[in-house]
């Protein structure tokens, strides 16, 4: 069974700052990861996407890499800005279910960026 | 833009209510859906997976007769609750794939409903 664990649990930090957000996953057969934001009563926002056989994607001031043989994944978020400040959650894909797949979450990553 | 809406965005009834909980999907066609419920401060939970002209189906745990999904059309599919009691009281949020069957695809999900039960 696939099990997502994201670290730290939350995160508080000064405007400018780069950060890391950390996802392990146990199972490595995976399709692909997705990075997500949610704000709070909201659904979820797709950030990125990586392929299983990508290393990494990037868009605007974020970046995830994908080390699919050790199982992590990380979201670097350069320049912070309080407007970031958002619950992010990590999702891998596996197989199972449907030919789709199954997606299972991570408890996610609260994020504070403070001015 | 957003790919998926849903609604509505939130409910509150009494206790005994059934709930109806429309996703569509905006611009493209989506043969599979999901479901999802999360509790506060808790990550996603799918619920089922809803597929267009058959039935749903259901994740371990998940009672069928109480969460009624129906998939009428490729951009539309419910959820109801039914007889709905305080402990439904939830966030459901609701998801779909853009292509047929490509499980490379992004999942877009729904602004998801808040349901409370009193």
């Amino acid at each position: 069974k696939q099990e997502v664990t994201q670290i730290p649990a939350a995160l508080s930090v000064p405007e400018g700052e780069n950060l890391v957000l950390n996802c392990s996953f146990t199972d490595s057969a995976i399709y692909n990861l997705q990075w997500f934001r949610q704000d709070p009563g909201k659904g979820l926002t797709s950030l990125l996407l990586i392929q299983s056989s990508q290393r990494e994607q990037t868009s605007g001031r974020l970046n995830a890499s994908l080390d699919k043989s050790s199982g992590r994944s990380t979201l670097y978020i350069a320049a912070s800005q309080p407007g970031d400040s958002a619950t992010y959650l990590c999702a891998v894909r596996t197989a199972g279910g449907t030919s789709y797949g199954k997606l299972t979450f991570g408890q996610g990553t609260i994020l504070t960026v403070h001015p | 833009g957003a790919v998926v809406s849903q609604h509505p965005s939130r409910v509150i009834c009494k206790s005994g209510t059934s709930v109806k909980i429309e996703c569509r999907s905006l611009d493209f066609q989506a043969t599979t859906m999901f479901w999802y419920r999360q509790f506060p401060k808790k990550s996603l939970m799918l619920m089922a997976t809803s597929n267009e002209g058959s039935k749903a189906t259901y994740e371990q745990g998940v009672e069928k007769d109480k969460f009624l999904i129906n998939h009428a059309s490729l951009t539309l599919s419910t959820l109801t609750v039914t007889s709905a009691h305080p402990e439904d009281s939830s966030f459901y949020i609701c998801s779909a794939i853009r292509g047929a069957t490509d499980s490379n695809q992004p999942q877009h999900f729904g602004d998801g409903t808040r349901l409370s039960i009193l």
